[in-house]
């Protein structure tokens, strides 16, 4: 049983396009996470969800948004896809807020925008 | 602000020898401090987190990490490398809640084991 799943696993699409990644956690946690990875393996959170709540939100492109249909899942939605939007995208999820909560990695969405 | 510097890029070792992967953070009060571990084409899976109890961590696969306040460091060792351990390797600071509460990850440490 996979603890945090996403899909899809790869996504290669056009530039100005409109894509969705998907993200469930079956392990009952309250709070979920988005990151982002860039080609030189930095790390960057992008959002944290706590009950359907949204409890921070970086200093990202409103072309993203995520959303939350309960708190199994958090979805992320890109509009208008860009070239520098390329990287691989973890969806995260932790009993508790931070600070000292442990994360639960999914395996990653690898996005390739031509 | 928090941050976190991780000293080497890549590092390479032989099976069977010490494992020594830096990192030294900044933070303005007491921190929570992480590393993770990311095997090729996965996701990042804990190893170890110092939460202000002991100043030495144990975690899993055989590391451990020592907290320094006075060195402001959190360097993972592991006594003698396997094959398994390559991988790449993220230390993660975090000092607060809510909107400061959220990991701050070190731009990863590389690691090869060579037979």
């Amino acid at each position: 049983d996979t603890a945090v799943s996403q899909t899809p696993k790869y996504l290669v699409t056009q530039m100005g396009n409109d894509k969705s990644i998907k993200c469930e956690q079956n392990l009952g946690h309250d709070t979920m996470y988005w990151y982002k990875q860039d080609s030189k393996k930095f790390l960057k959170i992008m959002f944290s969800y706590n009950n359907k709540e949204l409890i921070i939100n970086e200093t990202v492109p409103n072309r993203f948004s995520p959303k939350s249909p309960d708190k199994a899942h958090l979805n992320l939605h890109i509009n208008s896809l860009e070239l520098g939007d390329s990287a691989v995208y973890f969806c995260a999820s932790s009993q508790d807020p931070p600070p000292e909560s442990t994360q639960y990695f999914g395996p990653g969405t690898r996005l390739t925008v031509l | 602000a928090q941050s976190v510097t991780q000293l080497g890029s890549h590092v390479s070792v032989s099976e069977g020898a010490l494992v020594l992967l830096r990192c030294n953070y900044s933070s303005s009060v007491p921190p929570y401090l992480f590393w993770y571990v990311q095997y090729p084409n996965q996701g990042l899976q804990l190893l170890l987190k110092y939460t202000s109890a002991a100043t030495l961590v144990k975690g899993i696969n055989g590391f451990e990490a020592e907290f320094k306040k006075s060195e402001t460091s959190f360097h993972l060792t592991k006594p003698s490398a396997h094959m398994s351990d390559a991988a790449e390797y993220f230390c993660a600071v975090s000092d607060g809640g809510g909107s400061q509460g959220n990991l701050i990850f070190g731009k990863g440490t590389k690691l090869s084991v060579k037979p």
